[in-house]
């Protein structure tokens, strides 16, 4: 495979479930990113990761948690959500960490919240 | 953070040049300006990025005045596949200076 894949595309879950998202780049990358997109909102920038290190959380709740093992990799792990938590929710990886240059985004996994 | 400025949507036809400007008054000396396009339960995908005054590539121009306050975006000779969100953002390559996507322009390509 190439590019930026996500698992899985589409995910129903309680509030008291707990699941993972996973996100895989094939492209060499540096940079990962998780975005949240709930519908008719912008895309919201949640966690960014460069060399595995976590470098950005735009105040995110703590029941997103996310996790880098290696540079390829990035999850997104969900525990007690809210139905107001239903949305897109993307991946992206880019070469290197900041706005110069492309970010590669995955298909995106819709979640929904019951 | 530069905040941007888009048309909430645009119609067009095929075959038509279809421009869209994004307006960025507080535009910083180093921000870049990125264009990306977004079909329906699609990530987004980049087009273009731009510095200054003009850039193309084989899927769009990207027209940028000395003042930087604003730019267009110029798709020549749409096609429906060409209906898509429009998103431009601006931000420099600094740490802690991510992109930051606004509304962006609901473009319609019609027969």
């Amino acid at each position: 495979e190439t590019g930026v894949t996500q698992t899985p595309r589409h995910l129903v879950m309680g509030m008291t479930n707990k699941k993972s998202l996973k996100c895989e780049q094939h492209l060499g990358h540096n940079a990962m990113y998780w975005y949240k997109q709930s519908a008719k909102k912008p895309l919201e920038l949640m966690f960014v990761y460069s060399l595995e290190e976590r470098v950005e959380n735009n105040s995110v709740p703590s029941r997103f948690s996310p996790e880098c093992p290696n540079s390829s990799h990035l999850f997104l792990h969900l525990h007690t959500l809210q139905p107001e938590d239903s949305a897109l929710y993307l991946c992206a990886s880019s070469q290197d960490w900041g706005v110069k240059g492309e970010q590669y985004f995955g298909p995106g996994t819709r979640l929904t919240v019951t | 953070l530069a905040k941007t400025t888009q048309p909430i949507s645009m119609d067009s036809y095929e075959g038509q040049e279809v421009n869209i400007t994004c307006s960025h008054n507080n535009i910083a000396t180093n921000d870049y300006i990125t264009w990306y396009q977004q079909f329906p339960s699609q990530g987004p995908r980049f087009i273009i990025q731009g510095y200054k005054t003009k850039v193309t590539n084989e899927v769009a121009s990207l027209f940028i005045p000395a003042d930087r306050k604003s730019s267009t975006l110029s798709l020549p000779r749409v096609s429906l596949s060409d209906t898509a969100v429009y998103y431009c953002l601006v931000g420099d390559d600094n740490a802690g200076n991510m992109l930051t996507f606004g509304g962006g322009t609901r473009l319609m390509v019609k027969p």
